[in-house]
């Protein structure tokens, strides 16, 4: 089955800086790459996603790039503030189980004012 | 939380005892998930669900069944509950790609 590496596992940085998180997936059929952000206590919420038919998307801050050939995908944050500071996941879908995710184990993000 | 409630949001219960977790939705989406997040392993699919009645298992679904009787419900049951089974347990809708999850509900198992 899918399985989808992402590293790194903890991440701090310096208010104003960029963070980077990177992931790998095995499953050369995974089509849709969402990346999800985790508070406290609260349930994944997504913030940015991307299809296998682009290379890059940005929404404001944030943005994703996806390599196929090399079955990477990352999320850059820039600017980073406080309230960045979260839990991220990376996701893959599943080809066998409707549209089921796959995910990574999480990069716990720290910014530092 | 997309108009996703989970019930009940903290359950403790003793070892070998049923438990059903309550997924709701207003939103009508077709597909249904529940996930169990433990620490070190992210989100695992237990089972899903693809319309009324429709259910498939998912990676870790022994110790788990589901039931879907009406479109906004999905039903999680721990037959007979074990330690193991300690977690918190995610709901997520979606009509095509993009999920939306539940706040939670995080059980223990003594």
């Amino acid at each position: 089955g899918e399985n989808v590496e992402q590293h790194p596992s903890t991440l701090s940085v310096q208010e104003g800086d960029s963070a980077v998180i990177k992931c790998t997936y095995s499953d050369s059929a995974s089509n849709y790459f969402p990346w999800y952000k985790q508070e406290l206590g609260k349930g994944p919420q997504l913030i940015i996603d991307i299809r296998s038919n682009v290379g890059e998307k940005k929404d404001q801050r944030i943005a994703v790039t996806l390599n196929k050939t090399a079955k990477h995908f990352s999320l850059h944050i820039t600017e980073t503030q406080p309230e960045d500071s979260a839990v991220y996941f990376c996701a893959a879908n599943n080809q066998n189980s409707g549209y089921a995710l796959n995910f990574g184990k999480g990069t716990s993000l720290l910014v530092t004012p | 939380d997309a108009g996703i409630t989970q019930s009940p949001r903290h359950k403790v219960t003793e070892t070998g005892t049923p438990v059903t977790l309550r997924c709701h939705q207003t939103e009508n989406h077709r597909y249904m998930y529940w996930y169990r997040q433990d620490p070190g392993h992210g989100l695992r699919l237990i089972h899903y669900s693809y319309g009324v009645k429709d259910t498939d298992k998912g990676e870790v679904s022994d110790g788990y069944s589901v039931s879907r009787s009406k479109t906004e419900d999905f039903l999680l049951t721990l037959e007979s509950a074990t330690s193991s089974q300690t977690s918190v347990y995610f709901c997520a809708i979606s009509y095509t790609h993009e999920q939306y999850f539940g706040p939670g509900t995080r059980l223990t198992v003594t």
